[in-house]
């Protein structure tokens, strides 16, 4: 079967570094992306690694090691707005996303 | 270049109504995808449109579910009888021909609350 997991919850303080894993087993694998939602509002594209290594954009930066089937997303100096949930889904065979259930961010002064 | 939307953004409606909800993909985009949201989860797929054709169809979409892209643009959802399990956000979202990475473009999402 397909799936993905991701922590359900994780708390870091403003300024800090945080990264959220995910681990994902799908049937083929055609890379992997990272969104972000915040409550109430659409997906929005944050990354996407299809190769072996760290992709690095601004404060976000997103790892895939496809012999492990895992990736994750760091993201560093964190601000207020980057509460949100973070989303992995990964592309299988047929090019259609796998998605987790999301990671909820939440950010302290 | 307005991206995709949705419409209406909020529904409330009683159990047992019929709703339909509109989606408009990005203009050039031929790829439309229907998912479904409840809090604290991922996306939920439901059904994928290329041009007018409807490819694939989730297994969790019961006979009170249908879809259509009758000209290969605007998308159209319909629930017929809804409960209230049916209460979620329903996501649209469209993708580039020749985008073999499958990035998805969403919709601000249509919020349903069955009453």
């Amino acid at each position: 079967g397909q799936n993905i997991d991701q922590p359900t919850e994780m708390t870091a303080t403003e300024g800090a570094i945080v990264q959220i894993n995910c681990t994902y087993q799908t049937s083929g694998f055609n890379g992997l992306f990272w969104y972000q939602q915040h409550a109430g509002e659409a997906p929005t594209f944050l990354s996407y690694n299809v190769l072996d290594g760290l992709e690095e954009k601004g404060r976000f930066s997103s790892f895939l090691s496809r012999s492990k089937g895992y990736s994750y997303l760091l993201l560093k100096e964190l601000q207020m707005k980057d509460s949100a949930s973070y989303l992995c889904a990964a592309v299988d065979s047929n090019y259609q996303l796998i998605w987790g259930a999301g990671t909820k961010l939440i950010i302290k002064p | 270049d307005t991206g995709v939307s949705q419409d209406p953004r909020h529904k409330i409606t009683k159990r047992g109504q019929n709703v339909t909800f509109r989606c408009d993909p990005i203009s050039e985009h031929n790829r439309l995808y229907w998912y479904r949201q409840t809090l604290g989860q991922g996306p939920e797929f439901l059904t994928y449109f290329q041009n007018e054709a409807q490819l694939e169809k989730s297994r969790l979409l019961s006979d009170r579910f249908s879809a259509e892209r009758p000209k290969g643009s605007f998308s159209t959802l319909e629930i017929q009888r809804t409960e209230q399990g049916d209460s979620a956000m329903y996501l649209c979202a469209s993708s580039p021909p020749r985008d073999y990475t499958g990035e998805l473009f969403f919709g601000e999402g249509s919020r349903l609350t069955v009453l």
